[in-house]
Order: structure tokens, then sequence, then C-alpha cells
């Protein structure tokens, strides 16, 4: 089993959909969590950092369940701008272990 | 004002030769890392550095060699070039110890073998 699991996707919604990505994780002793963005031939680029109580900013929401080990980015009112591979990010309990899931991939159409 | 460089941007070269890469963050963090991202788009860590100190090596082949001559450059030594690593290749660098906070990555480094 892989230590961070993502469905790859392809995502391909209409503008103004909202819609939900899930990443499960292996090692219960996982300590940070983030969403990362790459967009076409860039580098990965933060998002948002997960917690616990679940956090939003604007359009996004993620969300960390610790019992079932995953987490969650909802994009509501998708944009064409949000088109990009998103990319869950789990720190571990040992030090310098950070893993990045295969990267599910939205296309948003007009 | 980039917060983490990378030279070259784009790097072609013949199988068996031997070539680097080299990165620099100004931000300032302790910790650096090398990625490579394959042709399937999946990125793995290969390297991290904490305070010039090595400390994730990702089974990665002896032919990559490190080095941190001080903790705002991490490069990349690459002996016997093989087809299998074309690639693009990332550094990284985070606050504080490896691994705990967010990564802020380089443009990458997009390597070709031939």
């Amino acid at each position: 089993r892989k230590e961070v699991e993502q469905d790859p996707g392809p995502f391909n919604v209409p503008e103004g959909a909202t819609v939900a990505f899930n990443c499960t994780y292996s090692n219960s002793a996982s300590q940070s969590f983030f969403w990362y963005r790459q967009d076409c031939r860039k580098e990965p680029k933060l998002l948002m950092s997960v917690y616990s109580s679940g956090n939003e900013d604007g359009r996004f929401t993620a969300q960390l369940n610790r019992a079932s080990q995953y987490i969650s980015l909802l994009i509501r009112d998708s944009k064409l701008s949000d088109s990009a591979t998103y990319l869950c990010v789990v720190n571990g309990a040992n030090a310098g272990k950070s893993t990045f899931g295969d990267g599910t991939t939205l296309t948003v159409k007009p | 004002d980039t917060a983490v460089s990378q030279t070259p941007k784009y790097l072609v070269t013949q199988m068996g030769n031997d070539k680097s890469i080299k990165c620099e963050q100004n931000l300032g963090h302790d910790t650096m890392y090398w990625y490579k991202q394959d042709s399937k788009k999946f990125l793995k860590i290969m390297f991290s550095y904490n305070n010039k100190e090595l400390i994730i090596n990702e089974t990665v082949p002896n032919r990559f060699s490190p080095k941190s001559p001080d903790k705002a450059h991490l490069n990349l030594h690459i002996n016997s070039l093989e087809l299998g690593d074309s690639a693009v290749y990332f550094c990284a660098s985070s606050e504080g110890l490896a691994g705990r906070g967010t990564q802020y990555f380089g443009p990458g480094t997009r390597l070709t073998v031939l």
C-alpha cells in the first residue's frame, strides 16, 4: 500500500461546479498535512495547510479526518484557472519524511 | 527576488556524461530537498539536508551525489547519466526541521538524457 494515495482523476468539471478530492495516508503518526497545486510545466506551490478543525480559504475548504486517515479538498464555484494537478502532502513522524501523493488532475471547462 | 532558484533550467546531454544542477535559496531556511518528477508526473523525494547535514537519502543510486556547501545551497551532481535519469528535478526548501513545514520549490531543471 502506498503511503499517500490520491484518486488520479482526471476530474473534468464545468465552470461553477463543486468538486472534492480525497487523499488517504497510511501512517497514523503523521503530523502535518498540506495541499499543493502544480500547473503544467511549473513547480508545486502550497495551496493550503490542513488542520484538524478544518480550514477554509475563499472557495477552498480542507478537512482532516485522523480517525479514518484521510484529508479532503473541496473547491466551490470552480474557475477555469483552477485547472491544475492537486497534490496531497503528508509529513510523517520521522524527521525529514515528507510524502507527496501522485496528484489529482482537475480540468475546469467553460 | 527569486526565493528558490535552480540552474540550469534545461539540460540536454548524452548518456554516460556527468552533470551538475545548482540550487540556492534566499529564504534563510534550514532545510533543502531534491525531488525527481518523472514522465508520469510522480514527485519523489531524493534527498533532504538540514543545516548542511544529510537527513534523507531515499534509495537513490550512488551516481547521484548531493553537496551542501552552506545551508543556502544544495547542489546535485550526477555521474554516468542514464536514459532513465531523464526527468524534471526540483529543489525545495523549508523552515526548521526537515519534513515539517511548508516547502518552497524552485522552477525545476528539465534533464533530457539522449
